[in-house]
């Protein structure tokens, strides 16, 4: 299980809004450090989407966003499209482990 | 454009020691403050934080992995190198190298390491 927690699965039809959770702690997201988010397509290596909370790298469309408040962390995606359909994995250091985390990963589905 | 490829055995036997290198093309090893890191993904499974290293500066390890882990930099060679002892089958697993400055921005396409009798 790990320290960052996502929900295993979400999905949404195309066109729709949907959000993707981060739940850490007072180690980790709550004690400041910063969040990144990455998008795996099946297949192939891990594509940095949002970095330092809520920074797009050049190219990721701005249908991307994050957000953080507190001891959590958001991914939302507007405008789905089916291309989007994806792993996304939070990630953020601990403080008290002194180790960089990953969430589990989200599987979004575009229906 | 910065590229990275990882090279080593693809399998192994249990106990045995993983040994994996990653090649930086394109930019050097030595430019700025990006540390050099090692992620790995089991079958069907999440991303995991192996370490992480800068060219001038000491490793950091996952605690879970630290006893049994080691990073190294060459700089003649561009490169940076893992080592995993007493490997076995849990350690099976896509292994990924990357750059990190604000989160893991470029990615090696990942070097598949099985562990099985």
């Amino acid at each position: 299980q790990s320290v960052l927690t996502q929900p295993p699965s979400v999905s949404g039809t195309p066109g729709q809004r949907v959000t993707i959770s981060c739940t850490g702690s007072s180690s980790n997201i709550g004690a400041g450090y910063n969040v990144h988010w990455y998008q795996q397509i099946p297949g192939s290596a891990p594509k940095l989407l949002i970095y330092i909370n809520y920074n797009r790298p050049s190219g990721v469309p701005d249908r991307f966003s994050g957000s953080k408040s507190g001891t959590s962390a958001s991914l939302a995606i507007t405008g789905l499209q089916t291309e989007d359909e994806a792993d996304y994995y939070c990630q953020a250091y601990d403080g008290s482990l002194s180790s960089w985390l990953f969430g589990g990963g989200t599987r979004l589905t575009v229906l | 454009q910065l590229q990275l490829q990882e090279s080593g055995p693809g399998l192994l036997r249990p106990s045995e020691t993983l040994s994996l290198a990653c090649a930086v093309s394109g930019g050097s090893i030595k430019s700025g403050t990006y540390e050099w890191g090692w992620i790995r993904q089991p079958p069907g499974k999440g991303l995991e934080w192996i370490g992480s290293i800068h060219y001038s500066g000491s490793p950091s390890f996952n605690p879970s992995l630290k006893s049994r882990v080691t990073i190294s930099v060459d700089t003649s060679r561009n490169q940076f190198s893992l080592k995993m002892t007493s490997v076995s089958a849990a350690d099976t697993a896509l292994y990924y190298c990357a750059r990190n400055l604000s989160g893991f921005d470029v990615w090696g396409q990942g070097a598949m390491v099985t562990v099985s009798s």
